[in-house]
């Protein structure tokens, strides 16, 4: 079974400043991929950016990049210029395609929780 | 819209008593997962569901039951209601078994058990 943790159960940032939230895996598949979801108040679970596991470049999506080592199993999440809107859970999750029956089975890590200061 | 809903959105239900939450999805996507969400354990599956009348047990599936007649509709029912069930329960559909874009997820039912 895959695991998925985060390490850092609540982080804090100034507004307009980088940080970068830590996410490790244990599998021994070799093709995958993983998400981070954000969760904002409104408990809302919304997609930030994803990463196939064969790909070795990093995916990256506006402020939002990841940096996927994929022998350390690792795959962190690197917020640029945040913003106050950036305030909620992160989920990292893993997703082995074509998990017998279940399709594309998502597993979640702890999350977490970002607060962005003005 | 996602085209995926949850209802209720809210409930607070007595300790013993039956309780039925529903997926409702008009994305006629195949797959459909019931999560529940708890400070420090992030979202675990309950139970999924592969087809009509199709369905498996997920990570934590003691005390709960589901069930699809449709393609559409997927129930979750806790057949008596305990304290440790209290929890944020999310709907999650997808349309194919390996998909790159992950679930839509449904906005969440809160379940208090008092």
């Amino acid at each position: 079974a895959q695991t998925v943790t985060q390490s850092q159960p609540e982080m804090s940032v100034q507004e307009a400043e980088t940080v970068t939230l830590s996410c490790t895996y244990d599998t021994s598949e070799s093709n995958y991929y993983l998400f981070w979801y954000k969760q904002p108040p409104s408990r809302q679970m919304i997609l930030v950016i994803r990463q196939e596991a064969y790909k070795q470049q990093n995916a990256t999506e506006n402020r939002f990049s990841v940096n996927f080592q994929k022998a350390a199993k690792s795959f962190s999440l690197k917020i640029s210029d945040s913003q106050l809107g950036d305030t909620a859970m992160y989920f990292c999750a893993f997703m082995k395609p074509y998990h017998n029956n279940a399709g594309n089975m998502l597993t979640f890590g702890g999350g977490t929780r970002l607060m962005v200061k003005p | 819209d996602a085209g995926i809903t949850q209802s209720p959105r809210h409930k607070v239900t007595e300790t013993g008593t039956p309780v039925t939450l529903r997926c409702h999805q008009t994305e006629n996507h195949r797959y459909m997962y019931w999560y529940r969400q708890d400070p420090g354990h992030g979202l675990r599956l309950i139970h999924y569901s592969y087809g009509v009348k199709d369905t498996d047990k997920g990570e934590v599936s003691d005390g709960y039951s589901v069930s699809r007649s449709k393609t559409e509709d997927f129930l979750l029912t806790l057949e008596s209601a305990t304290s440790s069930q209290t929890s944020v329960y999310f709907c999650a559909i997808s349309e194919s078994g390996g998909s790159y874009y992950g679930y839509t997820f449904g906005s969440g039912t809160r379940l208090t058990v008092v």
